[in-house]
Formats: C-alpha cells, sequence, structure tokens
C-alpha cells in the first residue's frame, strides 16, 4: 500500500530558526503531493502543493523523486507557525494523509 | 470562500445507539469525504461520494454508512456506535473528480464524538 510518513511527531524550534517537516512517501509513479496546516481550534486547510511550486506563508516544498520526500521548510519560523502540519499524497483515484507533525515555534 | 459545515462540534452517545454526523457544503462540489482523525494516525478516509447517491468505501468502513441524497450534503452514520468509534470526525469537498485531490480539498470544522 501506498504510505506517507512523517518521521516527527513533534518539532520544536525557536522563534527566527529555520525549520523542516519532513515527509516521505512510497509511491513508484507521478504523484501530487500536497501539505495540510492545522492551526489550534481551526479547521485543516491546504497550506500548499507541489504542482504549484508556491510560497505559503513563507513555506516551501520541493518535490525530490530520487528520494521520494516533499519536506515543508522555512526559513525563519514565527510562533504563529505552531500547529498541525500533514503531508498527504495523491495517485491515481487515491490518496492518503501522513499521520502529521506538530509544530511548536518556542518565544 | 467555500463552506464546508458540520452539524454538531461536539457529540455524545451511547454504546449501540445509531448516530448522525451530517455535513453542507455551498460551492456546488461535485465530491465529498469523511474522514476520522486520530493523534498519531493521521487522516483515515472512511467514505466518499462523486455525486448525488453515489459512495465509496475508503480505507476504513466497517461500521459506517453514509448517504447523499443532495448534492450539497453528505451523512455519515453510525448504525450501532462503539467506543473504539470515539474520534474527530472530518467533512471536506472539492471539484476535483475522482479521489485525486487536484486543487485541494476544503474540509469542516470538525465533530468530535465520544462514545461511552
Amino acid at each position: 500500500a501506498q504510505r506517507v510518513t512523517q518521521p516527527e511527531k513533534l518539532l520544536s524550534v525557536f522563534k527566527g530558526a529555520p525549520v523542516e517537516l519532513k515527509c516521505n512517501y512510497s509511491y513508484s509513479g507521478s504523484p501530487e503531493l500536497f501539505w495540510y496546516v492545522q492551526y489550534s481550534r481551526q479547521r485543516l486547510q491546504l497550506l500548499l502543493r507541489h504542482i504549484s511550486r508556491e510560497s505559503i506563508k513563507g513555506f516551501t516544498a520541493d518535490l525530490n523523486k530520487g528520494e521520494t520526500s516533499f519536506h515543508l521548510k522555512k526559513p525563519f519560523a514565527q510562533e504563529e507557525d505552531s500547529a498541525m502540519y500533514y503531508c498527504a499524497l495523491s495517485y491515481g483515484q487515491n490518496f492518503v494523509f501522513g499521520p502529521g507533525t506538530r509544530l511548536s515555534v518556542l518565544p | 470562500d467555500v463552506k464546508v459545515t458540520q452539524s454538531s462540534r461536539y457529540l455524545v452517545k451511547r454504546t449501540g445507539e445509531k448516530v448522525f454526523l451530517e455535513c453542507v457544503q455551498d460551492m456546488d462540489h461535485e465530491n465529498m469525504f469523511w474522514y476520522r482523525q486520530d493523534p498519531g494516525l493521521g487522516l483515515r478516509l472512511i467514505y466518499f461520494s462523486y455525486d448525488v447517491k453515489m459512495k465509496e468505501k475508503g480505507d476504513i468502513p466497517e461500521g459506517y454508512s453514509v448517504s447523499r441524497e443532495k448534492k450539497e450534503r453528505f451523512s455519515l452514520i453510525l448504525e450501532s456506535a462503539s467506543t473504539n468509534q470515539t474520534s474527530m470526525y472530518l467533512c471536506a469537498s472539492s471539484l476535483t473528480s475522482g479521489r485525486t485531490m487536484g486543487n485541494g480539498q476544503f474540509f469542516g470544522p470538525g465533530t468530535r464524538l465520544t462514545v461511552l
């Protein structure tokens, strides 16, 4: 079965430090990959997708097919980035979410 | 803005009760989804629907059923609630065909169900 792994359940960084949330997937074809974010007491929302190669709220993510990774990065973390982050894989008619990483940005 | 609403934020039911969770979206999306969200497990797809009266099983359909009589409404039914169905339930909708996320899914606020 296709899988998405996010090795860190919790990631804590200080404000202003770089942050990288790891995501690896298992799929041999051409995947669609996404990052979703859920802030405290808010609904889950799409942060970015690899197709658009966009930067949202300072976050970027590059698809590395060789390493089957789609890590989420931000050069300078802000306290308002504290949230739950989910990586998601779509392939054909299917998709799957990773287990999520809770990012805590400390003052 | 797409609005996906769910009938209840919090729900407490007893074992064996029949439970209905309602979801409504107002953007004429063809696709609707029900997930459960559990710590450490991420989101797991229960059922989804491409169109009115159509439904497909997701990864964990056991113990659940769904109903989609109107395009904007997708109901999740727990026929006989059990304690292991205590969870956060998320509804989502999208414009894309099939199960691909394409332009992304829009989520409701969630219903936290506790089964005693």
